[in-house]
């Protein structure tokens, strides 16, 4: 089956450090991807929407100048994690939808630890 | 996002029992329903994709849509050790571009040899 790979699936950094997490599809092509934030025990929150080739579409609450997006090709899409805190230590996980069959398949998912 | 409500659990029950795991929710507009499995540390696969009210059966899976009640729900038959995961149920207005889900927190599955 399709898949999506993701990278880093870990990483650690110090505060104030920006980080980029990779989200790539690799035998399909996605004109959209789709980014979440994973708390524990909570549920998977929609961070942002970016179609290949425009701006990310952000949902209320998420600061675009802290998560900035980048869809630059039909089987890549970036989360940079600007000047990181804490408070931005999470699971973040892509997923994109299949330009053919509209299919949807996630990544394995990025752990930030920001100390 | 819409909210979703899923009790976490945890839920253990013993191999070879029947598992049903439930959400509800409170926005009639969503259509598409879908369940997914989820291992500490991954990301999230799709077990089942339902559209409408309903059921649908896959293997030892099966979901049901109640859009009267707003309720689905997903039955494991012969539980599994190997099926002790989170499963995290999503819901959606649209099938087309967009495609963003709404998800439940999850119920975190044990199943016990």
């Amino acid at each position: 089956g399709a898949v999506v790979s993701q990278h880093p699936s870990r990483v650690i950094c110090k505060s104030g450090t920006s980080v980029k997490i990779e989200c790539r599809s690799l035998d399909f092509q996605a004109t959209t991807m789709f980014w979440y934030r994973q708390f524990p025990k909570k549920s998977l929150m929609l961070m942002a929407t970016s179609n290949e080739g425009s701006k990310a579409t952000y949902e209320q609450g998420v600061e675009k100048d802290k998560f900035l997006i980048n869809h630059a090709s039909l089987t890549l899409s970036t989360l940079t994690v600007t000047s990181a805190h804490p408070e931005d230590s999470s699971f973040y996980i892509c997923s994109a939808k299949d330009r053919g069959t509209g299919e949807l398949f996630f990544g394995e998912g990025s752990r930030l630890t920001v100390l | 996002q819409k909210e979703v409500e899923q009790d976490p659990g945890p839920l253990s029950v013993p191999e070879g029992a029947i598992v049903s795991l439930n959400c509800t929710y409170s926005n009639s507009a969503f259509q598409y329903f879908m369940w997914y499995r989820q291992y500490s540390r991954k990301g999230p696969e799709l077990l089942m994709y339902t559209y409408s009210s309903g059921n649908k059966e896959d293997g030892r899976f099966t979901a049901q849509v109640d859009k009267s009640s707003k309720y689905i729900s997903l039955f494991i038959r012969d539980s599994q050790p190997s099926d002790s995961a989170t499963y995290l149920c999503a819901m959606s207005e649209h099938s087309n571009s967009g495609y963003a889900l709404n998800f439940g927190k999850g119920t975190s599955l044990l199943v016990t040899p």
